[in-house]
């Protein structure tokens, strides 16, 4: 089945803390990017990445980073979380890097910094 | 840049009525218009999408949407609505260029009752 799987879906962590959120597709596409869902905020991208080792900032980068050493892979780190960092994270990932694109989603990552 | 909003966070509606969820946005170049679904702790998944051609675009479980330059709208619509399409609805905006870089709106909660 194509798909876009994340991991973990639920983490609670303490400030500090550095974590990882592993993101994995398995559709062979070329451009990968993350999420932020706030209420009443939409989903505000974070980082993409159009191929392998070409990534960029999105609109809210700061606290973030990401790496792409593989096509199917695309991690989030948090180096350093902070409560403002509490929030729903989705992967997505498109066949191509234009906007005519459709993102396939992953299930989300409920990520709570204490 | 381009900015989307929905100007209702909440829908409630009563089962088999019509509802219509309102999108509008704004950019300075040419762009490419999707409504994507959410349904509880579910990743987000496309509903239907305008890049060009007929204004009148169909999409998924009955949905319609149509693209108003004029008006820089792009409003969903359903004759008759079920039970299990509560859910969250988001409007999103790529311009035409190049880069999947896809703004979405804050959404909106739709609320069927029986």
């Amino acid at each position: 089945e194509a798909q876009v799987t994340q991991n973990p879906r639920y983490l609670i962590t303490v400030t500090g803390k550095k974590l990882t959120v592993t993101c994995s597709q398995n559709m062979n596409h070329e451009y990968m990017s993350w999420y932020r869902q706030d209420p009443g905020l939409g989903l505000r991208q974070i980082y993409y990445s159009m191929n392998v080792e070409v990534t960029d900032k999105g609109d809210v980068p700061e606290g973030y980073k990401v790496s792409r050493k593989e096509k199917r892979n695309f991690p989030l780190i948090l180096e350093s979380p902070s409560p403002n960092q509490t929030s729903l994270y989705f992967c997505a990932s498109s066949f191509g890097s234009s906007g005519a694109n459709v993102l396939t989603f992953g299930a989300g990552s409920r990520l709570t910094v204490l | 840049a381009q900015s989307v909003t929905q100007l209702d966070s909440q829908v409630p509606v009563f089962e088999e009525a019509p509802v219509e969820l309102r999108c509008n946005y704004s950019s300075s170049v040419s762009v490419y218009l999707f409504w994507y679904v959410q349904y509880p702790n579910q990743g987000l998944q496309l509903l239907l999408k305008y890049l060009s051609g007929s204004t009148l675009v169909k999409g998924i479980n009955g949905f319609e949407a149509e693209f108003n330059k004029s008006q820089t709208s792009f409003h969903l619509r359903k004759p008759s609505v079920h039970i299990s399409d509560t859910a969250e609805y988001f409007c999103a905006v790529s311009d035409t260029g190049a880069g999947n870089m896809l703004t979405f709106g804050g959404g909106t909660r739709l609320m069927v009752k029986p």
